[in-house]
């Protein structure tokens, strides 16, 4: 099984400032990771697939990078909406696999 | 719009049985694969299961031989069969469209979940 970690945990940051949220895979798994953003109480959402393909509505200050082992979830300046907790999921071999998540808190 | 509707969850004591239903509309059914992925209260995201457009099966070790996925095309729905359940499965779980027909397809839409409880 492929083991996805994200880091840090928490990010503590205010609105305006830029975000960096990693994940890293136990086995290479190409470009076949998928970040989600999930808010209290509802589902989560797509935000980047593949990767780097950003999902339909999703604003461009939200940019997927890496391939291989090491991917990053940048949010350019973070708006008020965008605090909430992030996962990582791969879909390169079975089982499918989630990250235990970045949670993106106000300062 | 894409629209995932689950039901049929509820309280369930260990060992019991429970089906959960996911209703589709918006899209055409049949042409996608189907997940469903799990949240156990306070915690991460687990997926559970996958079902291909043309039937293919998989699943998370921690239900193979438990739990089972089928679609009913005619319907637009897609089951989940959850059969010697346990604490650990107490979760919501989400039904969720696949980015097409592959099993292995990125999960692209969610549906609000059903909440399961298995009392310990």
């Amino acid at each position: 099984e492929i083991v996805l970690t994200q880091s840090p945990a928490t990010l503590s940051l205010s609105p305006g400032e830029g975000a960096t949220l990693s994940c890293r895979a136990s086995q290479r798994v190409g470009s076949y990771l998928a970040w989600y953003q999930q808010k209290p109480g509802q589902a989560p959402r797509l935000i980047i697939y593949d990767a780097s393909n950003r999902a339909t509505g999703i604003p461009a200050r939200f940019t997927g990078s890496g391939s291989g082992t090491d991917f990053t979830l940048t949010i350019s300046s973070l708006e008020p909406e965008d605090f909430a907790v992030y996962y990582c999921q791969q879909r390169s071999n079975w089982p499918l696999t989630f990250g235990g998540g970045t949670k993106v808190e106000i300062k | 719009e894409v629209q995932l509707l689950e039901s049929g969850g509820g309280l369930v004591q260990p060992g019991g049985s429970l089906r959960l239903s996911c209703a589709a509309s918006g899209f055409s059914f049949g042409n996608y694969a189907m997940s469903w992925v799990r949240q156990a209260p306070g915690k991460g995201l687990e997926w559970v299961s996958v079902i291909s457009a043309g039937g293919s099966t998989f699943y998370a070790d921690s239900v193979k031989g438990r739990f089972t996925v089928s679609r009913a095309n005619s319907q637009n729905t897609v089951f989940l069969q959850m059969n010697s359940l346990r604490p650990e499965d107490t979760a919501i779980y989400y039904c969720a469209k696949c980015a097409d027909y592959s099993a292995s397809s990125a999960i692209f839409s969610w549906g609000q979940g059903a909440l399961v409880t298995v009392p310990s």
